[in-house]
């Protein structure tokens, strides 16, 4: 199960953080990897990126939010976040957090979804 | 980038019909494809994996099929539950294909 927090509303140029809780696995686990994706009228679904550990901790983003975006997680709370620098109205959307099975693109486990607003 | 097209839009079926939805990828991603069913006010729900595998939990009425750049997602004797927006994924998402009642 994946319950996300993090606020609703974020003014522009400043940085999105939402938090996703994880039970039943470990952010640590070498079979799957935690993804968030978000949704907008405008933009549809959209993979933003997602962090794994295999030896050691990796991150993938989308070219869309690369170097805005950082994805990454602690072992200790069994969590991993989303940051999003620089917001602008356009960032405005649900974001979800999953899981990502084995095979890729394999999203079986989502949270509830988080709506934000990015306005002044 | 791998752009993902779905067709049709909009498809208007009647209960116990069946539905059938395409999905076309810009390039070859073999048998990498998944299904997506998405209701009003709720996450993504996985239906389909590796083209033609079924998620756990989800009817046999439910089938996936293709590889390479073509993939077919068809629901047999449609339910009223599910009438939903489905979405799949190959690299990126498609734009996703509402099935109505008609």
């Amino acid at each position: 199960q994946l319950q996300q927090s993090g606020p609703g509303l974020v003014r522009p140029s400043q940085t999105l953080s939402l938090t996703c809780d994880i039970s039943g696995d470990r952010v640590s686990s070498n079979v799957v990897a935690w993804t968030w994706i978000r949704q907008s009228p405008s933009r549809g679904l959209e993979w933003l990126g997602k962090t794994y550990f295999k030896s050691k901790w990796y991150s993938d983003y989308a070219a869309a939010v690369k170097g805005r975006l950082t994805i990454n997680s602690d072992t200790s709370k069994n969590q991993f976040f989303l940051q999003l620098t620089s917001v602008t109205p356009e960032d405005t959307a649900v974001y979800y957090c999953a899981r990502e099975r084995a095979v890729a693109g394999t999203f079986d486990f989502w949270g509830q979804g988080t709506p934000v607003i990015v306005s002044s | 980038e791998i752009v993902v097209t779905q067709s049709p839009a909009t498809l208007s079926v009647s209960p116990g019909e069946r539905a059938t939805l395409s999905c076309r990828v810009s390039k070859s991603i073999s048998t990498y494809l998944a299904w997506y069913q998405q209701k009003p006010g709720q996450a993504p729900r996985l239906l389909i994996y590796n083209a033609s595998n079924r998620a756990t939990g989800i009817p046999a009425r439910f089938s996936g099929s293709g590889s390479g750049t073509d993939f077919t997602l068809t629901i047999n004797s449609l339910e009223p539950e599910d009438f939903a927006v489905y979405y799949c994924f190959g690299g990126t998402f498609g734009g996703g294909t509402k099935v109505e009642i008609k």
